[in-house]
């Protein structure tokens, strides 16, 4: 497609539920990048992704996330047992090269209750 | 550890003002440097980046920014500033020893009266 596609828009979590969140990005991009962003902060890195290799897993905050990209183009974010501090806009970029200018996704909103 | 830091969380400006964005940056070695704009409900969007040469960089929408590597800065500005200006202004650096990740500033939402 022409953007990097995220869904769902909008999902709700009741705590403790495991959610999965989707991103489909720019076909031919090599890097893909997840981050959260919390309501009022700037968005913060999660994870980077070259191909299917996590090259870069610093930023998951704790092991209850995890992210894939298992063929090296869609990519999932799945967050188990979710917690309220969980609840922001989980955001996908993807790149050409990493570095070089990112397109971001609308980004998934994740409530969790 | 690599940080950016937006002075201004709140601007407030009448159409046709000028704008400048602060944003200060701590990064030690090589950094590319960005600002993206998130417009109200759609995703974000680059702004302007710099990654070399000429230190002023000319945006899209009439945006420029410059880098002042002694300064540590790479502030934002705008002559003059549209209604469909309002949005949130993010600054991020990517360090040339990163894996690409980009750190964020906290964002300066800016809000335009016609």
């Amino acid at each position: 497609g022409a953007g990097v596609s995220q869904s769902p828009r909008y999902k709700v979590a009741k705590r403790g539920q495991d959610v999965a969140l989707r991103c489909d990005p720019i076909s031919g991009h090599v890097s893909l990048f997840w981050y959260q962003q919390a309501l009022g902060q700037g968005p913060e890195f999660l994870t980077y992704f070259q191909n299917e290799a996590q090259l870069d897993k610093s930023g998951l905050p704790s092991d209850r996330f995890f992210a894939e990209r298992p063929e090296g183009s869609v990519s999932t974010l799945k967050i188990q047992r979710t917690q309220q501090e969980d609840s922001a806009v989980y955001l996908c970029a993807s790149s050409t090269t990493g570095g070089s200018g990112y397109t971001f996704g609308s980004g998934t909103r994740l409530t969790v209750v | 550890a690599q940080s950016v830091s937006q002075h201004n969380h709140h601007v407030i400006l009448s159409e046709a003002a000028s704008l400048e964005l602060g944003c200060n940056y701590s990064y030690g070695g090589t950094v590319n440097l960005f600002w993206y704009v998130q417009y109200p409900g759609q995703h974000l969007q680059l702004l302007l980046k710099y990654f070399s040469g000429d230190p002023l960089v000319k945006g899209i929408k009439g945006f420029e920014a410059e880098f002042i590597k002694s300064k540590f800065s790479f502030n934002l500005r705008k002559p003059s500033v549209q209604w469909s200006d309002t949005a949130e202004y993010f600054c991020a650096v990517h360090g040339s020893s990163n894996t690409g990740k980009l750190i964020f500033g906290q964002g300066t939402t800016l809000q335009v009266k016609p």
